[in-house]
């Protein structure tokens, strides 16, 4: 079974610092993919950052990077030059080639609560 | 750019009723998929649907859930007789393919509020 884990409940960070979200996860299939989603107050889930388990390098988007450590099994997420406006709940979520259907399985999440 | 629909965005519900909540997908998108997340709680899969069927479900999906296409635009999620613990925000997502590295998009959520 596919697992997915966020220890930080609740993170703070100043504007304009870095912040380190963690995600871990658990899967015996070779492959399969590494998501990270924002969930702002108003409820929607925005995509933000994907990594496959093949990929060499770790993804970048913008102002969001992926520290991927395969033997480790994890995926951080980096948020670098926070803004007040990254305030959120963050869930990390993978996906495996099992069925071939692919469902996301999601971690808990983790409260970011960026200060001015 | 194109974007999953829901409506509507919020429901209120009597226990024991039937709620039928609506979904537009991308339009070029085959894979379509239904999420729950209750209340300050992690996001969990209900079930996956391709080709006019269901491909997958989980264990909460069980005998009181139904999904359709009714149509070439419209995916639904019914629950037949609501109970309190189903209030929760449901998500629609829908997806290209189903490579690892397809994105499923989602759409707004759909409260359901169960009294």
């Amino acid at each position: 079974a596919q697992k997915i884990t966020q220890t930080q409940p609740g993170m703070f960070v100043q504007e304009k610092e870095a912040v380190t979200l963690d995600c871990t996860y658990d899967t015996s299939d070779p492959s399969y993919g590494l998501f990270w989603y924002k969930q702002p107050s108003s409820g929607e889930m925005i995509f933000l950052i994907y990594q496959g388990s093949y990929d060499q390098q770790n993804a970048t988007e913008g102002r969001y990077s992926l520290n991927f450590q395969k033997a480790r099994k994890s995926a951080n997420l980096v948020i670098s030059a926070s803004q007040l406006g990254d305030s959120a709940m963050y869930f990390c979520a993978m996906r495996v080639m099992n069925t071939g259907f692919q469902k996301l399985v999601f971690g808990t999440g983790t409260r970011l609560l960026v200060s001015p | 750019e194109p974007e999953v629909t829901q409506t509507p965005s919020h429901q209120v519900t009597q226990m024991g009723q039937e709620v039928i909540l609506r979904c537009v997908p991308i339009s070029n998108h085959l894979y379509f998929y239904w999420y729950r997340q209750i209340l300050g709680q992690k996001v969990e899969f209900l079930v996956s649907f391709y080709n006019n069927e269901i491909s997958e479900k989980s264990e909460i999906f069980d005998d009181q859930f139904s999904v359709e296409r009714p149509d070439g635009s419209n995916f639904t999620l019914k629950i037949r007789s609501t109970k309190l613990e189903d209030s929760a925000m449901y998500f629609c997502a829908s997806s290209e393919e189903t490579r690892t590295y397809n994105e499923q998009f989602f759409g707004p959520g759909t409260r359901l509020t169960v009294l």
